[in-house]
């Protein structure tokens, strides 16, 4: 199966800096990416939709100037969490679209946010 | 988007087929039903998905109704290490967003 991987896989950081988390899809190209968070025993909640070159949509009630989402290239996507505050702190995971198997759908291993 | 809806918790002996229904009563006609599990914080783990027929892979059979309201998953031979949290979703053919219910927690008991 493809392979997606999310660096780093654990975080801890001062409130008020910013974390960057990467995605990377190792063996396919990814039209399609999606972040999401995890609190402790929930579901995961989908944050955004980033598609490579254009824009990412966001979910509502997701700040888009917080949560920022960058999708470079047609491998990588990137959440940068700005200012970070401990009610941030979650498990992040993202999830990627093959570009030619456009109904399938593989995530990264997660990572643990911590901030204090 | 398929709204999801699925029992929060379920135990089955080990050995024994687990079946795990979801209820997508809002499943559009190109929505792909898709079931994950995730073990203890790890990444989601893909199982399996399907769109009208029903589906089989190496590790589960997927029932989808014929008015695709809802489906099945089943682990035909549960493992101790099939202990999980399902999760049932849907995805629209051309990759919109996937989107997932609240998932079952699933015990295997020896």
């Amino acid at each position: 199966g493809a392979v997606v991987s999310q660096h780093p896989s654990w975080v801890i950081c001062k409130s008020g800096t910013s974390v960057k988390i990467e995605c990377r899809s190792l063996d396919f190209q990814a039209t399609t990416m999606f972040w999401y968070r995890q609190f402790p025993k929930q579901s995961l909640m989908l944050m955004a939709t980033s598609n490579e070159g254009s824009k990412a949509t966001y979910e509502q009630g997701v700040e888009k100037d917080k949560f920022l989402i960058n999708h470079a290239s047609l491998t990588l996507s990137t959440l940068t969490v700005t200012s970070a505050h401990p009610e941030d702190s979650s498990f992040y995971i993202c999830s990627a679209i093959a570009r030619t198997r456009d109904t399938e759908a593989f995530f990264g291993q997660g990572t643990r946010l911590t901030v204090v | 988007d398929a709204k999801t809806t699925q029992p929060p918790s379920m135990d089955c002996a080990e050995g024994r087929a687990a079946n795990l229904p979801c209820n997508h009563s809002t499943i559009s006609g190109n929505e792909y039903v898709y079931w994950y599990r995730q073990i203890h914080s790890q990444g989601p783990q893909y199982i399996i998905h399907g769109l009208k027929n029903n589906e089989t892979n190496e590790m589960a059979s997927l029932i989808i109704t014929e008015d695709r309201k809802s489906s099945t998953l089943i682990l035909p031979h549960a493992t101790l290490r099939d202990t999980a949290v399902y999760y049932c979703g849907g995805i629209i053919q051309g990759a919109q967003k996937l989107v997932f219910g609240q998932g079952t927690r699933l015990t295997i008991n020896p």
